[in-house]
C-alpha cells in the first residue's frame, strides 16, 4: 500500500458541478501538499500545509479550495472549473516543510467537460 | 529563462545502455537535489536526494550535481525494459531573501525514457 493515497482515481466533471478531491498520508509526516501536472508542463505547487497550517498559496484561483482537518488529511475542492483545469492533480508529503523530500500519491486524473 | 531547464526527449536506448540524464537550473540559491521517476498512470517516486555538490550512488543509479556549472545528472547503468519511464529533477534551497523556503522544489519538465529488449 502507498504512503500516500488519493481518491478518486479518475473525475470526469462538468462546469457547474462541485466535488472534492481527497488525499490521506500513513507516512506520519507534518507537512502535505497540492501539486498539478499538465502534459509537457513541469509540475506546479498549488498549496502547502504544514501542522495543518496553510504556509503556501501559489497564485491558485479561488476555484480550488483547499483543506486539511489533521497532519494525515488533505482535500480539494472544486467549483466552477474550466476545461484549462483538466489535469493530473498529485497529492504530496514530507517529514517538515523545509527541503524534506516529497512523497507522491499516484494522482487524480481530472476532466471538466 | 525557465529557473530548471530539463530536456524533455524522448530518449530511446537499448538495453543494457548507460543513459545519461541532465538538468541545469540558474537559482544559486538551490542546495538540495533530487530525481524522481514517473511511471505511466503513476506518481513521481523518489529516487534519489542529494545535498550540495558531489556524487551519490545507489545501485545502478548515480546522481551528480555540479553546483559551480549549475548541472545535475542522473547515470543508470545497465539500462533495463523497466526503466521505461518519465524522469523528472527537482531542486530547492533557501529563497532569495535569505529565509527557509517552504519544501517549494522546482521541477524540470521531465525526460520521457524508452528502454528496448
Amino acid at each position: 500500500e502507498t504512503g500516500v493515497t488519493q481518491t478518486p482515481r479518475h473525475l470526469v466533471m462538468g462546469m457547474t458541478n462541485k466535488k472534492s478531491l481527497k488525499c490521506e498520508q500513513h507516512l506520519g509526516h507534518n507537512a502535505m501538499y497540492w501539486y498539478k501536472q499538465s502534459a509537457k508542463k513541469p509540475l506546479e505547487l498549488m498549496f502547502v500545509y504544514s501542522l495543518e497550517e496553510r504556509v503556501e498559496n501559489n497564485s491558485v484561483p479561488s476555484r480550488f479550495s483547499p483543506e486539511c482537518p489533521n497532519s494525515s488529511h488533505l482535500f480539494l475542492h472544486l467549483h466552477t472549473l474550466q476545461p484549462e483545469d483538466s489535469a493530473l492533480y498529485l497529492c504530496a508529503s514530507s517529514q517538515d516543510h523545509r527541503n524534506s523530500p516529497l512523497h507522491f500519491g499516484n494522482g487524480t486524473r481530472l476532466t471538466v467537460t | 529563462q525557465k529557473e530548471v531547464e530539463q530536456d524533455p526527449g524522448p530518449l530511446s536506448v537499448p538495453e543494457g545502455a548507460i543513459v545519461s540524464l541532465n538538468c541545469t537550473y540558474s537559482n544559486s540559491a538551490f542546495q538540495y537535489f533530487m530525481w524522481y521517476r514517473q511511471y505511466s498512470r503513476k506518481g513521481p517516486e523518489l529516487l534519489m536526494y542529494t545535498y550540495s555538490s558531489g556524487n551519490k550512488e545507489d545501485g545502478r543509479f548515480t546522481a551528480q550535481v555540479d553546483k559551480s556549472s549549475k548541472y545535475i545528472s542522473l547515470f543508470i547503468r545497465d539500462s533495463q525494459p523497466s526503466d521505461s519511464a518519465t524522469y523528472l529533477c527537482a531542486m530547492s534551497g533557501t529563497s532569495r531573501d535569505g529565509g527557509t523556503s517552504y519544501g517549494k522544489l522546482t521541477f524540470g519538465q521531465g525526460t520521457i525514457l524508452t528502454v528496448h529488449p
